[in-house]
């Protein structure tokens, strides 16, 4: 089954402690990108992965990091967390074959940042 | 730059209704559009898009929406709504210029469907 999977679902964490949230895609997908969905501002990029080891800058870049070592695998990083960082976050894959390509979105991971 | 208006942030329907949700979007090249919905803590699910093949555009579950370019719509509709229909869904314009496929998201239209 075509899928983008995350990790973990939810975490509850405090301020300053280092932590991943894993992503998956078994699509052999080019194009991979990480969203946060915050009420009243919809959701907004935070990186984006046009291929291996090309990563680049979203709209909210800022206390975030990403890493992409092989095609299927885009984690997001916080090292420093802070409460501002409690959100929904969203990681989607898509094709880069033609345009209108839809993206594919994981279930979502949850964090809240204490 | 691209944007993506959602004309209203709630619709209330009675099951078996007519649901329409309002999507206005502003961009600088031909768009790419789409429709996606969010189940309580679901996550984003791809109902239908645009691919400027025809303007109306059927997807998933019964719903429609029509490319109106004169009038910068992309509005979503279903003839009769279904108590399973009740989420948040969102219009979606992807940015298209340069390499990043990034997506403007609308806020939202919470639908909810009444007995």
């Amino acid at each position: 089954e075509a899928q983008v999977t995350q990790n973990p679902r939810y975490l509850i964490t405090v301020t300053g402690k280092k932590l991943t949230v894993t992503c998956s895609q078994n699509m052999n997908h080019e194009y991979m990108s990480w969203y946060r969905q915050d009420p009243g501002l919809g959701l907004r990029q935070i990186y984006y992965s046009m291929n291996v080891e090309v990563t680049d800058k979203g709209d909210v870049p800022e206390g975030y990091k990403v890493s992409r070592k092989e095609k299927r695998n885009f984690p997001l990083i916080l090292e420093s967390p802070s409460p501002n960082q409690t959100s929904l976050y969203f990681c989607a894959s898509s094709s880069l074959d033609r345009s209108n390509q839809p993206q594919h979105f994981g279930d979502g991971t949850r964090l809240s940042i204490l | 730059a691209q944007s993506v208006t959602q004309l209203d942030s709630h619709v209330s329907v009675s099951e078996g209704t007519p649901v329409l949700l309002r999507c206005n979007y502003s961009s600088s090249y031909s768009p790419s559009l789409f429709w996606y919905v969010q189940h309580p803590n679901k996550g984003l699910q791809l109902l239908l898009k645009y691919t400027s093949a025809a303007t109306l555009v059927k997807g998933i579950n019964g719903f429609e929406a029509e490319f109106k370019k004169s009038e910068t719509s992309f509005h979503l509709t279903k003839p009769s709504a279904h108590m399973s229909d009740a989420a948040e869904y969102f219009c979606v314009v992807s940015d298209n210029a340069g390499n990043n496929r990034k997506l403007i998201w609308g806020l939202g239209t919470s639908l909810a469907v009444n007995p």
